[in-house]
């Protein structure tokens, strides 16, 4: 079964602290991926990674950044967190081509 | 215009009854389509693929239309089981590339 992880299921946060939102998977998956969800929004895209090192935009990654230093782990930085950032973050794997997504339990972030 | 849209819903029917969802997509150029399905609370996991030729699993069957864009999922004999969120995802031509609509609310009542 393949699993993915993430850090913390909940987490509360003050405006301006920076966060970190770490996402693991067991499958060896080239891709993996960041979203929020938000309600009415559907899920949407922050950014995503196909390799090590590699790591491209997605539909809304202002006030974000990322990391992937390691195939397994994919980790989702806050620079300085905003209440607009307050949402559910789910981390998705893939393996190559337009295959099924794998998705985390989800992070829900307050931010006050 | 969304890129995948769909109706909100919610959709409340009693058990047993067969209830359809449909989907719109704006690019022509999208290749392959999926339904998730979400509980509350819970991450999506994917409910089924979606083929041209159009599929069926048990009491799922989802149908694509290229003509008009769009796809649909009908469930026949509805469980209470059934309630969740699903979401209508287009991948689009270039990449790898998910675009998820913002999930349609069925609830399945006794």
């Amino acid at each position: 079964d393949v699993k993915v992880t993430q850090s913390s299921r909940y987490l509360v946060k003050r405006t301006g602290e920076k966060v970190f939102l770490e996402c693991v998977q067991d499958m060896d998956h080239e891709n993996m991926f960041w979203y929020r969800q938000d309600p009415g929004l559907g899920l949407r895209l922050i950014y995503f990674s196909y390799d090590v090192k590699m790591k491209e935009k997605g539909d809304i990654p202002e006030g974000y950044s990322v990391s992937r230093e390691k195939k397994e782990r994919f980790s989702l930085i806050l620079e300085s967190a905003s209440t607009n950032q307050t949402s559910m973050y789910l981390c998705a794997s893939q393996s190559l081509g337009p295959s099924e997504q794998y998705f985390g339990p989800g992070t829900r972030l307050t931010v006050t | 215009r969304k890129e995948v849209e769909q109706d909100p819903g919610p959709f409340n029917v009693p058990e047993g009854a067969t209830v359809a969802f449909n989907c719109t997509y704006s690019n022509s150029a999208s290749q392959s389509f999926f339904w998730y399905r979400q509980d509350c609370r819970k991450e999506p996991k994917l409910l089924m693929s979606v083929y041209s030729s159009g599929n069926e699993d048990g009491r799922f069957t989802a149908q694509l239309n290229r003509a008009s864009q769009y796809i649909s999922l009908l469930i026949r004999d509805s469980k209470l089981s059934d309630s969740a969120t699903y979401l209508c995802v287009v991948v689009l031509e270039y990449g790898n590339k998910l675009v998820f609509g913002a999930g349609t609310i069925l609830r399945v009542k006794s």
